[in-house]
């Protein structure tokens, strides 16, 4: 079996600071994992994903992750937010059944 | 356009009431998906598709059905709908890329069961 824990429900961020948000998984095998990324009204839009290779993923928006598998975590990282960052983050994990599971996503809140 | 469409996006139904979603994409993928979402849960999976002639319970099947018109369509029904189906629904499709596949969102249809 597998999960993947968001530990933190609610994050607020000042416009301009940086940004980290934890993702961690337990997961028997190699994991395919990704962020995506849920802005008021929308649906979810792919961040970044990480299969293999560099530990350190770049994706869109100035979002990165880093994959770090002694400490069964990926987080993702901003290091200036702007307003419209403001969303609900997801972290997911992709079973060898191809199946996605998700956690209970990260809510960023941005303030002037 | 969107490459994932639902339909509607928005619906209000009573308890005992039969409803259907839709979702449309135009992305020639095979495999779909139904999800919802709960605050504080994430998204579970309801059903998924990988193919016209393939269809699999998710983790939270109980209370819906599926259908799966086309490689194009994939319609999710509450057959009597309960308030506690009242969540946002989100159709995905992926193609067939083994694990590293990505899925794609469609902007999601809100549920409300009075």
């Amino acid at each position: 079996a597998q999960s993947v824990t968001q530990p933190d429900i609610h994050i607020t961020v000042s416009e301009g600071a940086s940004l980290e948000l934890r993702c961690n998984y337990s997961y028997g095998a190699t994991p395919y994992l990704f962020w995506y990324v849920q802005s008021p009204g929308q649906g979810l839009q792919l961040l970044l994903k990480y299969f293999s290779g560099d530990t350190l993923v770049q994706g869109i928006k100035g979002f990165e992750a880093e994959f770090k598998r002694s400490q069964s975590s990926f987080n993702l990282r901003k290091p200036s937010v702007h307003w419209s960052d403001a969303a609900e983050y997801f972290c997911a994990v992709a079973r060898n059944d191809y199946k996605l599971s998700f956690g209970a996503g990260t809510t960023v809140t941005v303030r002037a | 356009d969107a490459d994932v469409t639902q339909t509607p996006r928005n619906r209000i139904t009573k308890t005992g009431k039969r409803i259907m979603l839709e979702c449309s994409q135009t992305k020639g993928h095979d495999r779909m998906y139904w999800y919802r979402q709960d605050p504080g849960l994430g998204l579970r999976l309801i059903y998924y598709s990988f193919d016209v002639k393939d269809i699999n319970k998710g983790e939270i099947s109980d209370g819906y059905s599926v259908s799966r018109q086309a490689q194009a369509k994939f319609s999710l029904s509450l057959e009597s709908a309960i308030p506690n189906q009242t969540a946002l629904y989100f159709c995905a499709t992926s193609d067939l890329l083994g694990a590293s596949e990505t899925q794609y969102f469609g902007p999601g249809t809100r549920l409300l069961v009075l």
